[in-house]
């Protein structure tokens, strides 16, 4: 089946620090691969997305390459903020109208000044 | 534009008790999502609806069951409530199959 696997967290670092979030996937067929962010007591925001093989997905400094050789969709940021502290999830979708988002267990972030 | 919104925000129920949660999509998204973010269970989808039909359902027993309305809101019901349903319930809106979902803030259930 579909399954999503993300770096066990939580992840700490020091503001301006560089991230990196694992993510690898098992699919079926050409799936759809996506960020999404939770701030505390809020719901799931997209950050990115990339639907087929070498897209790159970038939003607020974040950047994620779609790599079908290695199955994998790493989240990257050059500099963290304070403000980048949250729960960061990795989720694929697979064509053929299952329409399903199958997500990873989440990262837990935090960035400290 | 407004998001995806629901209600209500938080919400306190017996075992054996049945609860209705709400969303509405954003303008002009005609598919309606639901997922359980569960403590430990991450997060699980429930339902698709588009245009006013169910088209996919998850791996959760027949108490949990949904619709959508004319104007693409949707409901979602829980049926005799069970301690484990306690969790926050996410809706998700999108302008149709293969784009991307966008996501509300969630009704928390609690079950006592």
């Amino acid at each position: 089946g579909n399954s999503v696997t993300q770096m066990e967290g939580p992840v700490t670092l020091s503001e301006e620090a560089f991230l990196t979030i694992n993510c690898t996937y098992t699919a079926t067929g050409y799936p759809s691969l996506f960020w999404y962010v939770q701030y505390p007591g809020e719901g799931l925001q997209l950050l990115l997305k990339a639907t087929k093989a070498d897209d790159k997905g970038s939003n607020k400094g974040f950047e994620a390459t779609y790599r079908k050789e290695t199955t994998s969709f790493h989240l990257e940021k050059g500099s963290v903020q304070v403000s980048d502290s949250a729960v960061y999830f990795c989720a694929l979708s697979t064509q053929g109208g299952s329409e399903k988002l199958v997500f990873g267990k989440g990262t837990k972030l935090t960035v400290n000044p | 534009e407004a998001g995806v919104t629901q209600s209500p925000t938080h919400l306190i129920k017996t075992r054996g008790q049945q609860v209705t949660l709400r969303c509405s999509p954003i303008s002009g998204h005609t598919s309606v999502y639901w997922y359980q973010q569960a403590l430990g269970l991450g997060l699980q989808f429930l339902l698709w609806y588009d245009e006013g039909e169910e088209r996919n359902r998850g791996n959760f027993p027949p108490r949990f069951s949904g619709r959508q309305f004319p104007n693409y809101s949707s409901e979602l019901n829980v049926n005799a409530l069970e301690l484990e349903d306690s969790a926050l319930y996410l809706c998700a809106s999108s302008l149709g199959v293969n784009q991307p979902q966008h996501f509300g803030d969630g009704t928390r259930l609690s079950i006592l």
